[in-house]
């Protein structure tokens, strides 16, 4: 089964740091990018960034709101994504989704979504 | 970053009902457009990619029109799993983007 769980969610204060993992199996992980998307309470879908298969180069995008703040990285020979946090404030409080790119063809989606994980940040 | 509108950003439906969601890009995003459906407490579920290629297992009532700067998402005869809130995501640039979503209520 295709399969994406997210871990490392919790209480943070303001200004402070968080690694998120995002561990997948059931598919060729480093066949993949890999998207970070987030979702603050009551609000919509926020992309927050990319991480591109070796192919590339493993290059990283980011959106402009945590561009210098946040770190993607990815381990292919454990299968995993991260999602390096700092300065972390208030507005950064969300469910944070690992999600899987299908760049097969011409068009690209994000087929594949984990569960997310929950990340507060408040003092 | 390409900025995407969604209208109405709700709606009030009945079952069977035909229901139409638009979005609108601030430029040009060609065929670059998908369809997700997010229900309370999961995580989205991809509908629609390409602007109007259906997602294999997705039922046939879902469909996708559109392109450059106007989509539309369209379900004829709305079923009770249908109730969600739906967004559109611009792929064309490198920084993707969300609509605000339209929620979908009885």
């Amino acid at each position: 089964e295709v399969q994406l769980v997210e871990s490392g969610g919790g209480l943070v204060q303001p200004g402070g740091s968080l690694r998120l993992s995002c561990a997948a199996s059931g598919f060729t992980f480093s066949d993949h990018y890999m998207d970070w998307v987030r979702q603050a309470p009551g609000k919509g879908l926020e992309w927050v960034g990319r991480s591109r298969h070796k192919l590339k180069s493993y290059t990283t995008e980011y959106a402009a709101s945590v561009r210098g703040r946040f770190t993607i990285s990815r381990d292919d020979s454990n299968n995993s994504l991260y999602l390096q946090m700092s300065s972390l404030k208030t507005v950064d409080t969300a469910v944070y989704y690992c999600t899987r790119l299908n760049t097969g063809g011409y068009y690209y989606f994000m087929d594949v979504w984990g569960k997310g994980t929950t990340v507060t940040v408040s003092s | 970053d390409i900025q995407m509108t969604q209208s109405p950003s709700s709606l009030s439906a009945s079952v069977g009902d035909r229901v139409t969601i638009t979005c609108r890009a601030s430029q040009s995003i060609s065929s670059y457009l998908n369809w997700y459906q997010q229900k309370p407490g999961k995580a989205p579920k991809l509908l629609i990619f390409a602007a109007s290629i259906l997602q294999s297992g997705v039922p046939s009532r879902f469909s996708g029109s559109g392109s450059g700067t106007d989509f539309t998402l369209t379900v004829t005869s709305l079923q009770p799993e249908d109730f969600a809130t739906y967004y559109c995501q611009q792929t064309y640039s490198v920084v993707w983007t969300f609509g605000q979503g339209t929620k979908v209520e009885i």
